[in-house]
């Protein structure tokens, strides 16, 4: 089945710690996506990959990382000066460069303690 | 930049009201508008779509119109179910930017 798989589904670090989460889709789409969701507010876009070894930073880029070595991975590394890491984190993918509907993966919730 | 406003929540109705979810963007250009639809504990899926304007978007008994005059496309449903329980968001397309743009999410409960 084609899809969009986040992994893990629940992680736990301590404070200080650097942490990637993983992202990897098998849908053939050129363009990834990694938001944050906090509770009671809406998606907030951390980067975005148009392209393999391409990525722009999104709203909140401060204190995260990515990569985009292979068109199907999107690896999301949250660092130690991300100041308030722990979240609700949700990956997803669309067909191209045109903005078309995305597809989401069932997130990774962190918990940094 | 281009940008969504939703209704702000909670909702809460009963089983087979009638729902509203009120959207509006603003936008350069002719975005596509979607809603996505989050149960708990789990990403968002597609709940339905429109490309241009009058187009409707329609799944599992929801219906949305693109109002390219009132700049709104609102999230409508006839009779909920107790199912229908979950976090709805509104998104446009940003052509210049290439990127998804998000409504805050609105929380539906529906009470048996």
């Amino acid at each position: 089945d084609g899809g969009i798989t986040q992994s893990p589904k629940y992680l736990f670090r301590k404070e200080g710690q650097n942490v990637t989460l993983s992202c990897e889709q098998n849908l053939n789409h050129d363009a990834m996506y990694w938001y944050r969701q906090d509770p009671g507010q809406g998606l907030r876009l951390i980067y975005y990959s148009q392209i393999v070894n391409d990525f722009q930073k999104g709203d909140i880029a401060e204190g995260y990382s990515v990569s985009r070595e292979k068109k199907e991975s999107f690896p999301l590394t949250v660092t130690s000066a991300q100041k308030n890491p722990t979240a609700f984190y949700l990956c997803a993918s669309s067909i191209s460069q045109a903005v078309t509907e995305a597809f989401f993966g069932q997130g990774t919730r962190l918990t940094v303690v | 930049g281009d940008s969504v406003t939703q209704m702000e929540g909670p909702v809460t109705l009963s089983e087979e009201a009638f729902l509203t979810i009120n959207c509006t963007y603003t936008a350069t250009g002719y975005p596509s508008l979607f809603w996505y639809v989050q149960y708990p504990g789990e990403g968002l899926q597609l709940l339905l779509k429109a490309t241009k304007a009058d187009d409707k978007g329609s799944n599992k008994g929801f219906e949305a119109t693109y109002r390219k005059e009132t700049t709104s496309f609102h999230l409508e449903k006839g009779s909920v179910q107790v199912s229908d329980s979950a976090v709805y968001f509104c998104a446009l397309g940003d052509q210049g930017a290439q990127k998804l743009v998000f409504g805050q999410g609105t929380r539906l409960t529906i009470n048996p």
